[in-house]
């Protein structure tokens, strides 16, 4: 069974560091994966999705890589602002189950 | 891009009662659709998976009786939390993964407190 961790489980900086999150999965035969924000209390956003083919994807100030063969993957944030003040998630999609395993997040704080 | 409707948004029930989410897909057919939980603080756990046409598969540890789902159709999938407890209450979310594409699509979410 997939397990996906996710570390820090929770990291506060100042506004304009450049800052990376880390998730790990136990199985590398993976479809995909794909990094989830989320507001408290809503629903979840998608980030960036990384094909198991793929190691890295951009979307502005994120980059997400992809090290399948060692089960890792980074959330890269350039210059961080309090916007980005969330819960980011990592999952990962499994070609078995074909659904997604997520893990438990890490909360980020973006202090003004 | 594809969008998967979830309703309601947010529920208030009495214990003992029965509350029913929607999960729509808007603009594609959706032939698996995948149901999780997240406790407060905590990360979504997939509770099932909806199939089109037939049976749901279930995690282990999660209720089929008392969390009904149901699949009818390519775009519409139910999910249906009989005789609610307090310890029910939760949010509530579903996703679909596009056919020919990659990547999953979630709904919005429902948050359900059970009274």
């Amino acid at each position: 069974k997939q397990e996906v961790t996710q570390i820090p489980a929770a990291l506060s900086v100042p506004e304009g560091e450049n800052l990376v999150l880390n998730c790990s999965f136990t199985d590398s035969a993976i479809y995909n994966l794909q990094w989830f924000r989320q507001d408290p209390g809503k629903g979840l956003t998608s980030l960036l999705l990384i094909q198991s083919s793929q190691r890295e994807q951009t979307s502005g100030r994120l980059n997400a890589s992809l090290d399948k063969s060692s089960g890792r993957s980074t959330l890269y944030i350039a210059a961080s602002q309090p916007g980005d003040s969330a819960t980011y998630l990592c999952a990962v999609g499994g070609y078995n189950n074909n659904d997604m395993r997520f893990g438990a997040g890490t909360r980020l704080t973006v202090k003004p | 891009g594809a969008v998967v409707s979830q309703h309601p948004s947010w529920v208030i029930c009495k214990s003992g009662t029965s509350v029913k989410i929607e999960c729509r897909s808007l603009d594609f057919q959706a032939t698996t659709m995948f149901w999780y939980r997240q406790f407060p603080k905590q990360s979504l756990m997939l509770m099932a998976t909806s199939n089109e046409g037939s049976k749901a598969t279930y995690e282990q540890g999660v209720e089929k009786d008392k969390f009904l789902i149901n699949h009818a159709s390519l775009t519409l999938s139910t999910l249906t939390v009989t005789s609610a407890h307090p310890e029910d209450s939760s949010f509530y979310i579903c996703s679909a993964r596009v056919q020919g594409a990659s990547g999953y699509t979630f709904g919005s979410g429902t948050r359900l407190t059970v009274v």
